[in-house]
C-alpha cells in the first residue's frame, strides 16, 4: 500500500480480555517497529523487527505483551489480560531496512482503551 | 542509555512569528537526531534529521535545526510560523539510526491569528 496501515484504528476492550492489533507496513520494507504513546510515558519503544533475524524485545514492558510478523510483512502486537495502563495509542513504523539513514515511516495508530 | 528533554510542553505564537522548539538530550554515545511532527489524530512524520555532516538541517515546511555537541542540543527553528503548523512536535535519538528511537515527550505549537 502507500503507507503503513494499522487496524483497527480504535479498540475498546475490558480490562482483562486479550487484544491484537495489527500492522501491515510498506510493501517492501523489511525493518518494522512497534512504538506506544501514552499521556504518561510519552512515546516509547517496544519491539523492532529486521528481516529473518531475532527481534529486538528490550522495550516490551512485560510479559503480557508480545509481537509476531509473519511472512516478513504483517505483524501483530497481542496484549493479554489487559489492564488500564495498557490504555495508549500503538504506532507501528516500517523502513526499508536498518541502514541509519533509511527513513522509518509511521502508520496512524491504534487507540486502545481499556475500561 | 539516551535521554531526550523537551522543556515546553506548549509554545504559542501568533502566526508569522519566528519559533524555536528547544530539545537536549544526553547519551553516552554519539546519536542521531531527528525531529517529527504530529497533525491531530495522525501518524508522525520526519521534519528532519541530522545524521552527520553539516550541523545546520533544512527540514519540509520551512523548518530547520541546528546541532550543537557541546551544549548537547538539537533546536528546532522556524522564521515565519503558519495556522497549519499547528501540531504536536517530537525530538528524538538513536546511536543506530531510525531504530530504537528515544523520543521527548513532544512540544505542542499552537499557533494563533
Amino acid at each position: 500500500g502507500a503507507g503503513v496501515s494499522q487496524s483497527p484504528s480504535n479498540k475498546v476492550t475490558e480490562k482483562g480480555k486479550d487484544v491484537e492489533l495489527r500492522c501491515d507496513p510498506i510493501s517492501g520494507h523489511t525493518a518494522l517497529y512497534w512504538y506506544r504513546q501514552s499521556l504518561g510515558q510519552g512515546l516509547e519503544f517496544l519491539i523492532y523487527f529486521q528481516g529473518n533475524s531475532a527481534p529486538d524485545k528490550s522495550g516490551l514492558p512485560s510479559d503480557r505483551f508480545s509481537a509476531e510478523r509473519t511472512g516478513g510483512s504483517v505483524s501483530t502486537l497481542t496484549i493479554q489480560r489487559t489492564q488500564q495502563e495498557d490504555s495508549a495509542v500503538y504506532l507501528c513504523a516500517s523502513s526499508l531496512g536498518d541502514r541509519r539513514g533509511t527513513e522509518a515511516f509511521f502508520g496512524q495508530g491504534t487507540r486502545l482503551t481499556v475500561v | 542509555a539516551q535521554s531526550v528533554t523537551q522543556l515546553d510542553s506548549q509554545v504559542p505564537v501568533f502566526e508569522e512569528a519566528p519559533v524555536e522548539l528547544r530539545c537536549n538530550y544526553s547519551s553516552s554515545v554519539s546519536v542521531y537526531l531527528f525531529w517529527y511532527v504530529q497533525y491531530p489524530n495522525q501518524g508522525l512524520q520526519l521534519l528532519l534529521k541530522y545524521l552527520s555532516g553539516s550541523t545546520l538541517v533544512k527540514g519540509i515546511n520551512g523548518f530547520e535545526a541546528e546541532f550543537n555537541k557541546s551544549q548537547t542540543s538539537f533546536h528546532l527553528r522556524k522564521p515565519s510560523v503558519h495556522i497549519s503548523d499547528t501540531a504536536e512536535y517530537f525530538c528524538a535519538v538513536s546511536p543506530t539510526g531510525f531504530q530504537k528511537l528515544v523520543f521527548g515527550t513532544g512540544t505542542r505549537l499552537l499557533v494563533s491569528p
